[in-house]
């Protein structure tokens, strides 16, 4: 079946750092890929929604100059959150749907964004 | 405004009985509601849905029931297995596959063997 891939895992890193999340379609083209976050004991919150070639859509109150997406190829997503603070740390998901399919959001494992 | 509800955290359920999940919505607008099923650190494994043109879906031992007047869906697994235990995440969105989910904040389902 369909397969996402995340990278990285998990991250640990200081207080102004930022990171990069990419989020991999491996065996289809994902037109669209969605960014989410989760945190503990609540809800997946839909961050934004990235279309291959075009600028991403995002939430209500989710800053774009903070969390950049780049959706630049129908196989590659890439989170970046800038300039890291404590508040930031979160499990980011990302999920992936090929166009006009019938077939759900494949997502991936998710990473563990911990800012010290 | 959570637009999705999941009422009950958590469940526990004895090994081979019947689980009974729960999941209400305030939005008519949405089209279809899936069921996720997650592990810890894990992204979501997508389980079953439904279209709000029916009020049944089987799939094995997982059955979606679907009552659009009381804007309520259930996934009901049996029998249940200690495999099983996990968060399970009931979404709805406007079109399947394309738009973005609306999760529910999740239950924890323990099956005790």
């Amino acid at each position: 079946g369909a397969v996402v891939s995340q990278h990285p895992s998990r991250v640990i890193c200081k207080s102004g750092t930022s990171v990069k999340i990419e989020c991999r379609s491996l065996d289809f083209q994902a037109t669209t890929m969605f960014w989410y976050r989760q945190f503990p004991k609540q809800s997946l919150m839909l961050m934004a929604t990235s279309n291959e070639g075009s600028k991403a859509t995002y939430e209500q109150g989710v800053e774009k100059d903070k969390f950049l997406i780049n959706h630049a190829s129908l196989t590659l997503s890439t989170l970046t959150v800038t300039s890291a603070h404590p508040e930031d740390s979160s499990f980011y998901i990302c999920s992936a749907s090929r166009l006009r399919s019938n077939q759900p959001q494949h997502f991936g494992d998710g990473t563990r964004l911990s800012i010290l | 405004d959570q637009q999705v509800k999941q009422n009950s955290p958590s469940l526990s359920v004895q090994e081979g009985r019947i689980s009974i999940l729960n999941c209400d919505y305030t939005n008519s607008m949405f089209d279809y509601f899936l069921w996720y099923k997650k592990y810890p650190a894990e992204g979501p494994t997508f389980l079953i849905s439904i279209s709000s043109i029916k009020d049944k879906n089987e799939d094995g031992r997982f059955t979606v029931f679907l009552n659009k007047s009381a804007k309520h869906l259930s996934l009901h697994i049996v029998p249940s297995q200690p495999g099983d235990s996990a968060v399970y995440f009931c979404a709805a969105t406007g079109d399947f596959g394309n738009e973005k989910l609306t999760f529910g904040t999740g239950t924890r389902l323990t099956i005790i063997p």
